[in-house]
């Protein structure tokens, strides 16, 4: 079982919708949090980075959200943009352990004009 | 704003030959990451340079090496290249007064045939 599992596996929205990807994670304890965007071929880029003690972390349309308690956060995109078409992952930091960056399994979005 | 530098961005290779993949890290960062990611696959880490000495070693093969030289610079080392070896590979880097956000390059998309 993925110690970090994302949902919804993939996601068809309306430009200019808003959206909300859910990470649910069994890594403790954890460093730090992050959402990245993938562009299919290329690199992640990160999103937003957040530590355990942190509740939400914004970056422009992108919102992030974590509830350790619950062990989830959320990533919500708002007013979705043609570009925001793209892989999201969400990669936990254990504290210990040999896997040093776990990354979740990813929620594919396309956004329709 | 400068990023992370990949080469060769494709390569091609037959099985049990070598191949060394190049990353260098945005200037100032003295961390570097590799990480592999298979077709349609999370990225898998494989290794990590934090001024040029191992730092951390996720699911790296026995049969791949790497190191970090004096000007940040890394190499991947692969050898005795097999089928399953076909990848992109990333490479990213990061640097302690960016609160460890890693800035990822645009891969090496290597094919072993």
């Amino acid at each position: 079982k993925n110690q970090v599992e994302q949902s919804p596996q993939s996601l068809i929205i309306l430009e200019g919708k808003n959206c909300t990807l859910q990470c649910n994670y069994t890594v403790s304890p954890f460093s730090n949090l992050r959402w990245y965007k993938q562009d299919t071929g290329r690199g992640p880029v990160s999103l937003t980075i957040m530590t355990f003690s942190e509740n939400t972390k914004s970056n422009g349309r992108y919102t992030a959200t974590l509830d350790a308690d619950t062990k989830q956060s959320s990533l919500h995109i708002t007013a979705s943009q043609l570009s925001d078409s793209a892989s999201y992952i969400c990669v936990v930091r254990p504290t210990s352990g040999t896997y040093k960056y776990i990354f979740g399994t990813g929620t594919r979005l396309k956004v329709l004009a | 704003a400068a990023g992370v530098i990949q080469s060769p961005r494709h390569l091609i290779k037959e099985k049990r030959e070598t191949a060394t993949l190049k990353c260098y890290p945005i200037p100032r960062h003295d961390t570097v990451y590799w990480y592999q990611q298979g077709p349609g696959q999370d990225p898998q880490f494989l290794i990590s340079f934090y001024e040029k000495m191992q730092s951390d070693k996720g699911s790296i093969p026995d049969r791949f090496s790497a190191q970090q030289f004096s000007d940040y610079h890394s190499e991947l080392n692969m050898s005795s290249l097999e089928l399953g070896d076909s990848a992109l590979y990333f490479c990213a880097s990061s640097s302690t007064d960016t609160r460890e956000t890693q800035y990822f390059g645009p891969g090496t998309r290597l094919l072993v045939l």
